[in-house]
């Protein structure tokens, strides 16, 4: 069964607009880690944001923010105020915990966004 | 800079070659990985290791084989049994593996390609 499920292969917003990127995950762990990557057309996976199963709070980093509901399996990225150079692949990911056998990063197949100026 | 360098940026193999990919970091990570990713797909976990002389299979290691001799590098090498091997190869790198909140660093890639 695939572990992340982004559903958006492709994703368009207006530069300066927000813009939300879906993703959602499988696990029967109660502590598992979830992340997101931007991968521009250089092919370099560049961090963005990180969020805990245990997290109360929505992570945030600057312009990102993880919109968590772990109820629904759900930890959709936010991209507010687009630019042009946020034009890139983005990947969501999870790791479960160590010692369940999956504690290494699994990814999903990513969604394409594209500002438009 | 710390970071990660992969080379080549780009390959070409001919039937039946073997060719390794090079990924050297100089982050003092500890666990070091291999991804392929292709077209409209996700990265999938080809190897990793997480000390020197140590390495784990991962979902498609059929076809590839890597060593770790050195901490800082990490080479993959694509043989002749890997009958699909263009691709996009990504090395990454990380403090340990295993804990839930273990960010990985990227390199910039290679791509593979069949003559």
């Amino acid at each position: 069964a695939q572990k992340i499920t982004q559903t958006q292969p492709g994703m368009f917003v207006q530069e300066k607009e927000a813009v939300t990127l879906d993703c959602t995950y499988d696990t029967s762990d109660q502590s598992y880690g979830l992340f997101w990557y931007k991968q521009p057309s250089s092919g370099e996976m560049i961090f963005l944001i990180y969020q805990g199963s245990y997290d109360e709070q929505n992570a945030t980093e600057g312009r990102y923010s993880l919109n968590f509901q772990k109820a629904r399996k759900s930890a959709n990225l936010v991209i507010s105020a687009s630019q042009l150079g946020d034009s890139a692949m983005y990947f969501c990911a999870m790791r479960e915990a160590p010692g369940s056998g999956s504690e290494k990063l699994v990814f999903g197949k990513g969604t394409k966004l594209t500002v438009n100026p | 800079d710390g970071g990660i360098t992969q080379s080549p940026k780009y390959l070409f193999r001919k039937e039946g070659q073997n060719v390794t990919l090079s990924c050297e970091q100089n982050l003092n990570h500890d666990a070091m990985y291999w991804y392929r990713q292709d077209p409209g797909q996700g990265l999938r976990l080809i190897y990793y290791s997480q000390i020197v002389n140590d390495f784990q299979k991962g979902d498609i290691a059929e076809g590839y084989s890597v060593s770790r001799e050195k901490k800082e590098s990490f080479p993959l090498t694509v043989t002749s049994a890997q009958k699909n091997p263009t691709a996009f190869y990504l090395c990454a790198s990380s403090i340990v593996v295993g804990p839930r909140d273990e960010k990985l660093f990227f390199g910039s890639g290679t791509q593979l390609s069949v003559l």
